[in-house]
């Protein structure tokens, strides 16, 4: 699976929108893009997948640049409540575990 | 259940025991994972099933480290003589389907520590 690069960490105001990016250039067609968050001490949380369109759920929208390069998860409000580890992880189709790297910790700040 | 259970939540013995960590996966679902993960890093495969067959063990660490699934819904997780490197939080996760791109659903874990 593609290797991925994400910031180490960082700080968003609570009620602003967060904004994480993620690389991955090495990304192959048969890849698709995942986001999961771990707070705390709890399991690893799913957020959102895509390949190569933008994707949109209840807690996230996904952006993905046209060459597949890159991704952005965004969190439109965050809540203290989104504080938490960030992982972008790139998997093949019919692949089955995820390779979770160091992540980005995410702080909302009040 | 609602999501998937792991039993116990934490687990503490004397280097040298067995132990068997239990996981009981969402209802119907295909796929069963084990990850490991070290305090500040991320989950680590271990191993994980599709129904009761074991499909891929390459995370393992070694020949202490075995897994079952025999009836292809609960998954044992057994370390044999235990050493402190094997401390750690264990994870499971089961999914949906058995291939495709389907998310991931984890538990809370069992929090391990050997003395």
């Amino acid at each position: 699976d593609a290797k991925t690069t994400q910031p180490t960490s960082m700080d968003c105001a609570e009620g602003r929108a967060a904004n994480l990016p993620c690389n991955h250039s090495t990304i192959s067609g048969n890849e698709y893009v995942y986001w999961y968050r771990q707070i705390h001490s709890q399991g690893p949380q799913y957020i959102i997948h895509g390949l190569k369109n933008n994707e949109t759920n209840e807690m996230a929208s996904l952006i993905i640049t046209e060459d597949r390069k890159s991704s952005t998860l965004i969190l439109p409000h965050a809540t203290l409540r989104d504080t938490a580890v960030y992982y972008c992880i790139v998997r093949v189709v019919y692949g089955q575990n995820f390779v979770f790297g160091p992540g980005t910790r995410l702080s909302v700040l009040p | 259940g609602a999501g998937v259970s792991q039993s116990p939540r934490y687990k503490v013995t004397k280097r040298g025991q067995d132990v068997a960590l239990r996981c009981d996966p969402i209802s119907g679902h295909v796929s069963l994972y084990w990850y490991r993960q070290a305090l500040g890093q991320g989950p680590e495969f271990l191993t994980y099933f599709n129904y009761e067959a074991q499909q891929d063990k390459s995370g393992l660490p070694n020949d202490r480290f075995s897994a079952e699934r025999p009836e292809g819904s609960i998954s044992t997780l057994t370390i044999q003589r235990t050493e402190q490197r094997d401390s750690a939080m264990y994870r499971c996760a089961s999914s949906s389907t058995g291939t495709g791109v389907g998310p991931q659903h984890f538990g809370d874990g069992t929090r391990l520590s050997i003395l």
